[in-house]
């Protein structure tokens, strides 16, 4: 089945600053790769997606790319605000066995004023 | 008009007791999921149902029982209680079944002491 990792575990920027989180896959039928934020106490929300047939996309302040041959995303967050201190997941959705979603282990982010 | 809503938010109690949380979405979704987020922030699905049918049951132990009355409605019985189950358990659900967005509920905290 799908096996997803997760790096760093903990990450501190100044605010104004860059961050990159990196995640790998095992399964090469993966196709779909969301990321979460999820607040301290709150529930896990999409920040944004990419599929397989796209290399790379942006949303304002936020952006993925996708190497499908290294089996590899990042996310990538520019100008960084002290409220995208939380805690960041990368998922794959495993299409080798049982389909379901993978969750990386996650990143916690921490922006300093 | 919250998305998706799980019930009780907070739940303590004794190893050994039984004990259901209920979760409900409003987004007319076909597919809903429980997973479960450990101490250590781990994600992890346990039970996936597409139209109330059983898709996914990711190795749990039958003591964890989910039923799906109908579309809206996914709930989770949990029999004797163990100290291992405390964990925040977090509902979800999506369009359909496969590359969607999954959109989670508040989360239940559950502590057995």
């Amino acid at each position: 089945g799908e096996n997803v990792e997760q790096h760093p575990s903990t990450l501190s920027v100044q605010e104004g600053d860059s961050a990159v989180i990196k995640c790998t896959y095992s399964d090469s039928a993966s196709n779909y790769f969301p990321w979460y934020k999820q607040e301290l106490g709150k529930r896990p929300q999409l920040i944004i997606d990419i599929r397989s047939n796209v290399g790379e996309k942006k949303d304002q302040r936020i952006a993925v790319t996708l190497n499908k041959t290294a089996k590899h995303f990042s996310l990538h967050i520019t100008e960084t605000q002290p409220e995208d201190s939380a805690v960041y997941f990368c998922a794959s959705w495993g299409n080798t066995g049982f389909q379901k979603l993978v969750f990386g282990t996650g990143t916690r982010l921490l922006v300093s004023p | 008009d919250t998305a998706v809503s799980q019930t009780p938010k907070y739940l303590v109690t004794q190893m050994g007791n039984d004990k259901s949380i209920k979760c409900e979405q409003n987004l007319g979704h076909d597919t809903m999921y429980w997973y479960k987020q450990d101490s250590k922030k781990f994600l992890k699905i346990m039970f996936s149902y597409n139209n109330k049918e059983l898709i996914i049951n990711e190795t749990v132990p039958n003591r964890f029982s989910p039923k799906s009355p109908d579309k809206a409605h996914l709930n989770l019985h949990i029999n004797s209680l163990e100290l291992g189950d405390s964990a925040v358990y977090f509902c979800a659900s999506s369009q359909g079944y496969g590359q969607e967005t999954q959109y989670f509920g508040p989360g239940t905290r559950l502590l057995v002491l």
